[in-house]
């Protein structure tokens, strides 16, 4: 069982704030990730880090900016949120070896209106 | 960009009957994970499977990745209204092995 954690778990907010997505897990992993995804639709990738003060853009463009300063730690900010960045926002972390296999978060509902 | 399609994209069933969930693609991946996901929350794995032809059986819940590492079924055997949920396959593939997902199966088991 994976130790991920995010918060808030729900968070409604006005168009033009600055809001920071946290993302903390408990397990040393190197790698971590942050994907966005629409109710019942697939994963979209959009920020992913291999390590303390390593950071990419994924597939998804986004205007979101990631940092990793620790390596449990791997916040996502919105300078400026808008009505279009409302969705789910899914934070895993991924366990060292052949296997691939992602931890997931229990995610973040962000609605801007 | 790897692509991976998900069938049936929603799926409807009385509890007691069988189902299978397919992932396709045409590439080839190293490794696939299956996850289930419930509203609200974050993907949970059920199953990750790494040689070509293997199969994994997790009680009514039964893997199998594709000979050439292509494709992958979810067989479930006398579905229960608890297994109602969104099923996501994934693959990684390329050097630096991220995770594809595919479009997801929304499984809805009537009791």
């Amino acid at each position: 069982e994976a130790d991920i954690y995010q918060t808030p778990r729900y968070l409604v907010i006005g168009t033009g704030k600055k809001i920071t997505l946290e993302c903390s897990q408990t397990m040393g992993h190197d790698k971590m990730y942050w994907y966005q995804q629409d109710p019942g639709m697939e994963l979209h990738l959009i920020h992913y880090s291999y390590g303390v003060n390593s950071t990419e853009k994924g597939d998804l463009s986004s205007e979101s900016t990631v940092s990793r300063i620790r390596t449990e730690h791997f916040p996502l900010t919105l300078e400026s949120a808008r009505p279009s960045h409302t969705s789910q926002y899914l934070c895993a972390s991924s366990e060292p070896g052949p296997r691939d296999t992602q931890y997931f978060g229990p995610g973040t509902r962000l609605t801007v209106l | 960009t790897q692509l991976l399609e998900q069938s049936p994209q929603f799926l409807s069933i009385q509890e007691g009957e069988n189902l299978t969930v397919y992932c396709n693609s045409s590439s080839v991946f190293s490794s696939l994970q299956w996850y289930r996901q419930e509203p609200g929350e974050g993907p949970v794995l059920l199953v990750t499977v790494v040689t070509g032809g293997e199969v994994k059986k997790l009680k009514r819940l039964t893997f199998q990745f594709g000979d050439a590492r292509k494709d992958s079924s979810l067989h479930i055997t006398a579905a229960q209204p608890g297994d109602t949920g969104l099923y996501l396959c994934a693959g990684a593939a390329g050097s630096a092995r991220q995770l594809t997902f595919g479009s997801g199966t929304q499984l809805t088991v009537l009791p």
